[in-house]
């Protein structure tokens, strides 16, 4: 079975500073990943994906992720975060189930930035 | 392109009642699915829709219930409503197995609280 990992349900920084989310996953196979973003009160928002291309995957808002196969982990990072980027942040595997795709998603990890 | 619309936003409800929410996918989807979300339990896969038959199911009762229209518009259906309930649902659509990678589109979703 698969299993997604967010190390951190909350993570605190100071506005300007980087920004690390960390998540690992287990899959039997090469996975598809991403990560959402979920602000107050609404759905959740695709950041970025990994497909199996390049292993650095560049997302919105200046958010990027690098898949690593040999520590299996899709850790989420920004340069420098902005006040805006307060928010809940999903990382997800997708298994193919009967001709769709399934997906586990982690707990979550809340980002908190100090002005 | 307008996105994926849930209906209701808010609804409260008491033990024991029914309740049926609404998502309409983006145009040109044709598999929906349908996840719910609590603090305690994060998210969670319920089922997935696509050419109006349920192709994957969680692990939830059999009070949690959903179907698909001709024109892919799904509805979710929760009987005898137990307190647990209380969650925020949320749908997503996605394009068809093969044309995609499963990237969802999430609506804003629909909060139910159980009284």
């Amino acid at each position: 079975a698969q299993s997604v990992t967010q190390l951190g349900s909350h993570v605190s920084v100071s506005e300007g500073a980087l920004v690390l989310l960390r998540c690992n996953y287990s899959s039997s196979v090469p996975p598809y990943l991403f990560w959402y973003v979920q602000y107050p009160n609404q759905g959740l928002q695709l950041l970025l994906k990994y497909t199996s291309a390049a292993t650095l995957v560049k997302g919105i808002n200046g958010f990027e992720a690098e898949f690593k196969k040999s520590e299996t982990s899709f850790h989420l990072t920004k340069p420098s975060a902005h006040m805006s980027d307060a928010a809940e942040y999903f990382c997800a595997v997708m298994r193919g189930v009967g001709g769709s795709y399934i997906p586990t998603f982690g707990r979550g990890t809340s980002l908190i930035v100090h002005p | 392109k307008a996105g994926v619309t849930q209906t209701p936003r808010y609804l409260i409800k008491t033990r024991g009642q029914q309740v049926t929410l609404s998502c309409s996918p983006i145009s040109g989807h044709r598999s929906v699915s349908w996840y719910q979300q609590t603090p305690g339990q994060g998210l969670q896969f319920l089922f997935e829709y696509f050419s109006e038959t349920q192709r994957n199911k969680g692990n939830f009762p059999g009070r949690f219930s959903g179907r698909q229209f001709s024109n892919s518009r799904s509805e979710m259906n929760v009987s005898t409503l137990e307190l647990g309930d209380s969650a925020l649902y949320l749908c997503a659509s996605s394009l068809p197995t093969g044309l995609d990678t499963g990237e969802l589109f999430f609506g804003e979703g629909s909060r139910l609280t159980v009284l």
